[in-house]
């Protein structure tokens, strides 16, 4: 079963605009939370990352806030442009602990979102 | 330096052959992570190196499915007896340390379909 649990599937969104998207996860072992970028054609790469001892990370327009009690966590991408039209992934990790393995990263479905100009 | 490399870029073959995938991690890197990117299903973890051993292959689909890894860099994922539910984006990713907040560095895939 998904571990992470992402959405939307896919938003448009016009350029200006801020996109939002939610990840949700059961796992409460999980103690870091990256968001990869995808452009068609190339591997993901990581955008932005999170620890759940902090609510909100901000690098430039890409802000993560993250809800330990509701185990939720969105990427925001404030002021978005036709260059952030690309698929975005969450995932989450754990330390090594019995059964787990140590660095594996949990992604969700991912989000194909496009910018209008 | 240079990135994470994967060849072939593409790869189109027949039910029943057998495909092998190359990985080239990071110089240095010793971790080696290889996931599976079929449409609309994210990235499906498959198997881990640390070094040259792989601790945990428990994401393998079949065990048409194998990987190893020499000389702790370049890495082989081969699929035996290849069937259509098979093709997928075949991607590697590294990273410094298996260290679980250490950042994966991901090659640009293999995409592999079969006939």
């Amino acid at each position: 079963q998904q571990q992470v649990k992402q959405s939307p599937q896919s938003l448009i969104v016009q350029k200006g605009g801020i996109s939002i998207i939610n990840c949700a996860y059961e796992n409460t072992a999980f103690d870091y939370f990256p968001w990869y970028q995808q452009f068609p054609g190339k591997g993901p790469a990581l955008l932005i990352a999170i620890r759940p001892d902090v609510s909100e990370k901000k690098e430039g327009r890409f802000t993560i806030s993250f809800n330990k009690s509701a185990k939720q966590f969105s990427l925001h991408i404030m002021d978005s442009q036709p260059g952030d039209s690309a698929t975005y992934f969450c995932a989450a990790s754990a330390p090594l602990t019995r059964g787990s393995t140590l660095g594996r990263l949990y992604f969700g479905r991912g989000t194909q979102l496009t910018v209008w100009p | 330096g240079a990135g994470v490399s994967q060849s072939p870029s593409n790869k189109v073959t027949e039910k029943g052959k057998d495909v092998e995938l190359r990985c080239d991690p990071i110089s240095g890197h010793t971790a080696l992570y290889w996931y599976r990117q079929s449409l609309g299903q994210g990235l499906e973890f498959l198997i881990y190196f640390q070094g040259n051993s792989a601790p945990d292959k428990s994401g393998l689909p079949s065990d048409r499915f194998s990987a190893e890894r020499t000389g702790g860099s370049v890495s082989t994922l081969t699929i035996q007896r290849t069937q259509q539910e098979d093709s997928a984006v075949y991607l590697c990713a590294s990273s410094a340390t298996a260290w679980f907040q250490e950042t994966q560095y991901f090659g640009p895939g293999t995409r592999l379909l079969v006939l």
